[in-house]
């Protein structure tokens, strides 16, 4: 069984630019979360996808946005980079959207100049 | 609304005495909660969760944590610490909504330094 994976591992931007980050949701789930985790904090979360749609959103702007394709796999993308993005970007995924375990991949560092 | 916040933002123990991390938990009913953990540079770990089961939950590596609804407590313990176990630990909540999706919030963490 395949855990969570996340790519890339580290990304470096600069302001004003966009990035796209991808997970990969553990084999038979099919409900991803993504949350923020600033430097010393704990994760926030900024949505979640079920079955290809947004299924519920947190406090982040409209930048943040993302997809879930029919494998269940998601991206997230950011556009017009701001310094406090700069974060760990964590996915997590679950057997559905009803289940409250969830599973995280190992997140993408980026880090906005 | 359902928070939960933890009380030690580091706690330093020797290598082979118990652990100890608290977390106390705000809820209006019978909450689902969490602990996790995170080694440097790496992502979120289950250690164990509470749903309602059984008021002691058992996790990986030795740890166990205990709901107390008088207390609205649901510290993590470890009767013997190792060096392995020096990490980021998180207790968490999960919290539901009408439109049929969770998530998870999470206390600001304790930074667990463990000495040889």
């Amino acid at each position: 069984e395949t855990g969570v994976t996340q790519s890339p591992t580290h990304l470096i931007k600069t302001r004003g630019q966009q990035v796209t980050l991808r997970c990969s949701s553990q084999s038979g789930h099919n409900t991803v979360s993504w949350y923020q985790q600033a430097l010393g904090q704990g994760p926030q979360f900024i949505f979640q996808y079920y079955r290809e749609e947004e299924n519920g959103r947190g406090n982040f702007p409209p930048r943040f946005s993302g997809l879930q394709f029919p494998n269940y796999s998601s991206e997230l993308n950011v556009n017009a980079l701001e310094l406090d993005d700069s974060a760990l970007y964590l996915c997590a995924s679950s057997l559905s959207r009803s289940q409250e375990t969830q599973y995280f991949g190992p997140g993408t560092r980026l880090l906005v100049l | 609304a359902q928070s939960v916040t933890q009380l030690d933002s580091h706690v330093s123990v020797s290598e082979g005495t118990p652990v100890l991390l608290r977390c106390n938990y705000s809820s209006s009913y019978s909450p689902s909660l969490f602990w996790y953990v995170q080694h440097p540079n790496k992502g979120l770990q289950l250690l164990l969760k509470y749903t309602s089961a059984a008021t002691l939950v058992k996790g990986i590596n030795g740890f166990e944590a205990e709901f107390k609804k008088s207390e609205t407590s649901f510290h993590l313990t470890k009767p013997s610490a190792h060096m392995s176990d020096a990490a980021e630990y998180f207790c968490v909540v999960s919290v539901g909504f009408s439109g049929g999706y969770n998530k998870l919030i999470f206390g600001a963490g304790t930074r667990l330094a463990v000495h040889p």
